[in-house]
């Protein structure tokens, strides 16, 4: 079975600063997704970055962007320049690439709770 | 706006009602599955329909009732639930597989029981 493991429960920032959040998972699939998904308080859970397992390029968004290592199975994001409303919970998600047939599902890790300080 | 859409956004019931928690998406998607989220607890998966098909059931107490009468809607149908069910209850899609394949959610239901 697939666990992902994020072992930053709190984190902080001040505003303008880098702050990089750590992700490590299990699997024995060699083909999956990896997903930084954000929850602002009282907001909708939405996509930050996704990587495919295949692709050895590290995947970036404006400030976000990922270390993707498959052989060690650690994806950590890495957000710079921080903003005030990049404070929310981030959550490090594990998808496997399924078949036609079948389904996928997507895993959470606990999360990270990320304040950023004015 | 994601494209999933839930409603109520907030439901607040005794432990003896019976309710319905809907969801709702337009984005060709053909999986849609439920999540328990608590307070300081990860996202739990409660259900999971796979082209209209009930794929997964986590060990979910059957005070929930699933329901999915088509590839768009999704229900949670809730009667005789406890105080520890109190939580923000999310629904989301995604395709089976794809090269844009992720996960997209609603805003949830935050659901108290009195």
């Amino acid at each position: 079975a697939q666990t992902v493991t994020q072992s930053q429960p709190e984190m902080s920032v001040q505003e303008a600063e880098t702050v990089t959040l750590s992700c490590t998972y299990d699997t024995s699939e060699n083909n999956y997704y990896l997903f930084w998904y954000k929850q602002p308080p009282s907001r909708q859970m939405i996509l930050v970055i996704r990587q495919e397992a295949y692709k050895q390029q590290n995947a970036t968004e404006n400030r976000f962007s990922v270390n993707f290592q498959k052989a060690a199975k650690s994806f950590s994001l890495k957000i710079s320049d921080s903003q005030l409303g990049d404070t929310a919970m981030y959550f490090c998600a594990f998808m496997k690439h399924g078949e036609k047939t079948s389904y996928d599902k997507v895993i959470f890790g606990p999360g990270t709770s990320l304040s950023v300080i004015p | 706006e994601t494209g999933v859409t839930q409603t109520p956004r907030h439901l607040v019931m005794g432990m003896t009602n019976k309710k319905s928690l809907k969801c709702e998406q337009h984005l060709g998607h053909n999986a849609m599955y439920w999540y328990k989220q608590s307070a300081k607890k990860p996202l739990e998966l409660m259900f999971v329909y796979n082209f209209k098909e009930q794929t997964e059931n986590n060990s979910v107490p059957s005070r929930f009732s699933p329901e999915c009468p088509n590839s768009s809607h999704l229900f949670l149908h809730l009667h005789t639930l406890q105080p520890e069910d109190s939580a923000l209850y999310l629904c989301a899609s995604s395709q089976v597989m794809g090269p844009n394949t992720e996960a997209f959610f609603g805003q949830g239901t935050r659901l108290t029981v009195v």
